[in-house]
């Protein structure tokens, strides 16, 4: 069974500051997709950056970017110039086949 | 568009009642599923639907039954309700189940007292 790890129960950040969120993976598969979702105290989940396995170059969504390390089962999430507004859980999440798996999460609060 | 409509939004029950949690989606999406999340945890999955005449089994499955009405319409019922299923309940959907990223609805919150 697949499973994803967030080492980082909380962290903090200063606005307008660079932070990164950390998530590492275990499966034996070869072709997946990881994604990052964000979960703000509305609880709505919303989807922050995908990547896809297969691609060697990392996603980047604006102010949202990834490290993907496929060798070594890595999928972290940098946001650059944070944001108030980025205050929120962050999940990482690895998908087979339909088969979502999510992280425990991050619980990040950029602080002004 | 909606997007992905989940209710009730708020339910509590006795232990031993049963209810059905209804899910839709105006996305034409062929996928949907079913999560819970638990405090402390990611959301896990329940059932999932691939399209449509099709469900199957997710990470924890024990004590749920899936319907998948048609096209737009996922529902989740719980035929006897226990304590360990308190939880913040979410549908999903996506295009397909392979490839594409899943949009999901507002969450029901569950108590079972």
């Amino acid at each position: 069974a697949q499973t994803v790890t967030q080492s980082q129960p909380e962290m903090s950040v200063q606005e307008a500051e660079t932070v990164t969120l950390s998530c590492t993976y275990d499966t034996s598969e070869s072709n997946y997709y990881l994604f990052w979702y964000k979960q703000p105290p509305s609880r709505q989940m919303i989807l922050v950056i995908r990547q896809e396995a297969y691609k060697q170059q990392n996603a980047t969504e604006n102010r949202f970017s990834v490290n993907f390390q496929k060798a070594a089962k890595s999928f972290s999430l940098k946001i650059s110039d944070s944001q108030l507004g980025d205050t929120a859980m962050y999940f990482c999440a690895f998908m087979k086949r339909g088969d979502m798996r999510f992280g425990a999460g991050t619980r990040l609060t950029v602080k002004p | 568009n909606a997007g992905v409509t989940q209710t009730p939004k708020f339910q509590v029950l006795k232990t031993g009642q049963s209810m059905t949690l209804q899910c839709a989606q105006d996305m034409n999406h062929n996928s949907m599923y079913w999560y819970r999340q638990d405090p402390g945890m990611g959301l896990r999955l329940i059932y999932y639907s691939a399209s449509e005449g099709t469900t199957d089994k997710g990470e924890v499955p024990n004590g749920y039954n899936v319907s998948r009405l048609n096209k737009r319409e996922f529902s989740l019922r719980l035929e006897s309700a226990a304590p360990s299923q308190t939880s913040v309940y979410f549908c999903a959907s996506s295009v397909r189940d392979r490839v594409d990223e899943q949009y999901f609805g507002p969450g029901t919150r569950l108590t079972v007292t």
